[in-house]
């Protein structure tokens, strides 16, 4: 099955632990990126991935980090969550610009 | 950068009736446009992809409108019914060369029987 996967599905943790997602992609895509969807709904870009290329959204914080392995993997680090952290984390991929992008089914992170 | 509106934020239709999504955007050089359907608890489904050189694109159950001079992209469900009920995202495709997707704020769609 060629798709993009999301590991875990749901997680819940304490204000100042570290949190990692995991994102992989079998689809042969060469960009993968990271969004964030907060309670309303709505979706913004933190992070894209390309040929070893990161373009980041100046408006993330820090704490936040993407740690890529190769093109098929971008994993999403966040050092010390705070309660504004809490959101839908949904990793996608796609070929440049010409192809579908494909998303993952998304980490839901609760910060308590 | 790019900005994307997106109208309205709720929709209420009942079944049979016509769904109408509007979304505006603000770089003239943008080439890539989508639709996204988001049901509860779920991932982001494509609907459409339309590129610039296409005005109207009919999928099955909707209308996708391009209007490029007045930079406006346009859902439209014809006949909603209830499995229609979910959130509605357009998105462009920011022309930097980063291949980001830029989201609209989203449209809640509600179908009732």
């Amino acid at each position: 099955e060629t798709a993009v996967f999301q590991t875990p599905n749901y997680h819940v943790t304490q204000v100042g632990n570290e949190v990692s997602f995991n994102c992989k992609q079998t689809l042969g895509h060469d960009t993968m990126y990271w969004y964030k969807q907060d309670s309303k709904k709505l979706l913004k870009i933190m992070f894209s991935y390309n040929n070893k290329q990161l373009i980041v959204n100046e408006t993330v914080p820090r704490r936040f980090s993407p740690q890529s392995s190769d093109k098929a993997h971008l994993n999403l680090r966040i050092k010390s969550v705070e309660p504004e952290d809490s959101a839908v984390y949904l990793c996608a991929s796609s070929r440049g610009a010409n192809s579908d992008y494909t998303f993952g089914s998304g980490t839901r992170l609760l910060v308590i | 950068g790019e900005q994307v509106e997106q109208r309205p934020p709720h929709l209420s239709v009942r079944e049979g009736d016509s769904a109408f999504i509007t979304c505006t955007y603000t770089d003239p050089n943008s080439y890539y446009f989508f639709w996204y359907k988001q049901e509860p608890g779920a991932s982001l489904q494509l609907l459409m992809k339309v590129f610039s050189s296409t005005e109207i694109n009919e999928g099955q159950g909707f209308t996708v409108l391009l209007n490029k001079k007045d930079k406006r992209l346009s859902l439209n469900l014809t006949a909603a019914h209830p499995g229609d009920s979910a959130a509605y995202f357009c998105a462009v495709s920011a022309s930097s060369g980063s291949w980001q997707l830029i989201f609209g704020s989203g449209t809640q769609l509600t179908v009732m029987p």
